[in-house]
């Protein structure tokens, strides 16, 4: 099975420009979480959908938002672009269906974003 | 709302020896708990689960094992070799929730 894509790999944007950033699940998945990676905050959860609706959401003003298609692709858009938003954005897909408790989550490569 | 630790933040190791490195989390009803590790620039590349249920995993040199009513998770890497040198990450999730991440523990082998 192939693993998760995301694609671009690496950005570079302007203060006040929005991105457009894609991931493709493993096949079969249909849970899809967002995530953003700073050096100084971590790996901090931006939001999670799961059959084309939004699960749970981070702590993550409205600049950022996300959708997911019916085939299970997802995308992340980052509007107004701010110094901080430079990250690695990672995305994760997962087996959960939701009747059970099981959970485990599988990485793409990530995109690197810098603003400048 | 959920925390977690990882200790120590840092560990540098000659190759062979074996190692253990910790978890912690605040609220122990959690589902699952995953161990990553992820190497400079990187993707994570998920190594162990364990559910609620389970108390310990293995794969190959790794063993996790998880203590909910402490609140805690170490993971066992027996025999250490330079290419296990990467960053360690814990995460947790409670039911139907996200999964929280740990601050990552950076590992060095010395060949």
């Amino acid at each position: 099975k192939a693993g998760v894509t995301q694609t671009p790999r690496y950005l570079i944007k302007t203060r006040g420009q929005q991105v457009t950033l894609s991931c493709s699940p493993i096949s079969g998945h249909r849970s899809v979480s967002w995530y953003q990676q700073t050096p100084g905050q971590g790996l901090q959860f931006l939001f999670e959908y799961f059959s084309e609706t939004q699960r749970n959401k981070g702590n993550f003003p409205g600049r950022f938002s996300g959708r997911q298609f019916s085939n299970s692709r997802s995308e992340m858009n980052v509007s107004t672009l701010e110094l901080g938003d430079s990250a690695l954005y990672l995305c994760a897909s997962s087996p959960r269906d939701y009747l059970s408790s099981y959970n485990e989550q599988f990485f793409g490569p990530g995109t690197r974003l810098t603003v400048l | 709302k959920q925390e977690v630790t990882q200790i120590p933040a840092a560990l540098s190791v000659p190759e062979g020896e074996n190692l253990v490195l910790n978890c912690s989390f605040t609220d122990s009803a959690i589902y699952n708990l995953q161990w990553f590790r992820q190497d400079p620039g990187k993707g994570l590349t998920s190594l162990l689960l364990i559910q609620s249920s389970q108390r310990e995993q293995t794969s190959g040199r790794l063993n996790a094992s998880l203590d909910k009513s402490s609140g805690r998770s170490t993971l066992y890497i027996a025999a250490s070799q330079p290419g296990d040198s990467a960053t360690y990450l814990c995460a947790v999730n409670n039911y139907g929730q996200n999964f929280v991440f740990g601050p990552g523990t950076r590992l060095s082998v010395l060949p």
